[in-house]
């Protein structure tokens, strides 16, 4: 049972590039976020999803899209990176109905230069 | 609008003597509360977790209390040990979504 895993660990990227930030679970969770963590700033909600299919905003979405086509997976993409968004990246799942406690990935670090 | 918080942002302690953290909140819809350790370069971890329809509830070595009156939470750690050291965050959750709304966090240090 691996729980919440997230590849990479590490990214660097260039201002403009694109790339996926991937989190799977094998919980079968039905709830997935994606949060940031920036230095005196806590975590921040930037998407969640409640099951395949559904995704909503949560407090920092603009600049990253995802997607939720199964239960397992929660893809965070950059469209264009920016320096603001050098960050650490935590996926998160919990399980429905009666609420829980988020169970967390171990992160993935990003740098935008 | 919601808003988790911390009143301390560091605490410094001796092995052995309790801790207590505490997290001040505004949401009143929040009914659901928990207590996360992130080591440095790791995830949160769940520590433990209270409902609003309870004051106080224990774990291991571990005691949330919920202040409902006064919006605020606290955490106290019993025999504070060296592996304690992290930051500890409170998170809530309330209304009918699912969303965890996080403070900034707590640093807690332990001197041997």
């Amino acid at each position: 049972n691996a729980g919440v895993t997230q590849t990479p660990k590490f990214q660097v990227l260039k201002t403009g590039q694109s790339m996926t930030l991937q989190c799977a679970q094998d919980m079968n969770h039905e709830y997935m976020s994606w949060y940031r963590q920036d230095p005196g700033m806590g975590l921040r909600l930037i998407h969640y999803s409640v099951g395949a299919g559904i995704t909503d905003q949560g407090e920092v979405p603009n600049g990253y899209n995802v997607s939720r086509s199964t239960t397992e997976d929660f893809p965070l993409r950059l469209l264009s990176a920016a320096p603001s968004q050098t960050s650490v990246y935590f996926c998160a799942s919990s399980s429905a109905g009666v609420r829980y406690g988020y169970t967390f990935g171990s992160g993935t670090r990003l740098t935008v230069v | 609008g919601e808003s988790v918080g911390l009143h301390l942002p560091t605490l410094s302690v001796q092995e052995g003597d309790n801790s207590i953290i505490n997290c001040a909140y505004s949401n009143s819809a929040s009914d659901y509360f928990i207590w996360y350790k992130q080591e440095s370069g790791k995830g949160p971890q769940f520590i433990i977790d209270i409902r609003s329809n309870m004051d106080k509830r224990q774990g291991q070595r571990v005691t949330v209390l919920l202040n409902k009156t006064v919006k605020h939470l606290s955490l106290q750690i019993a025999a504070t040990q060296p592996g304690d050291s992290a930051v500890y965050f409170c998170a809530e959750m309330g209304g009918s979504n699912y969303k965890l709304t996080f403070g900034k966090g707590t640093l807690l240090t332990v001197n041997p």
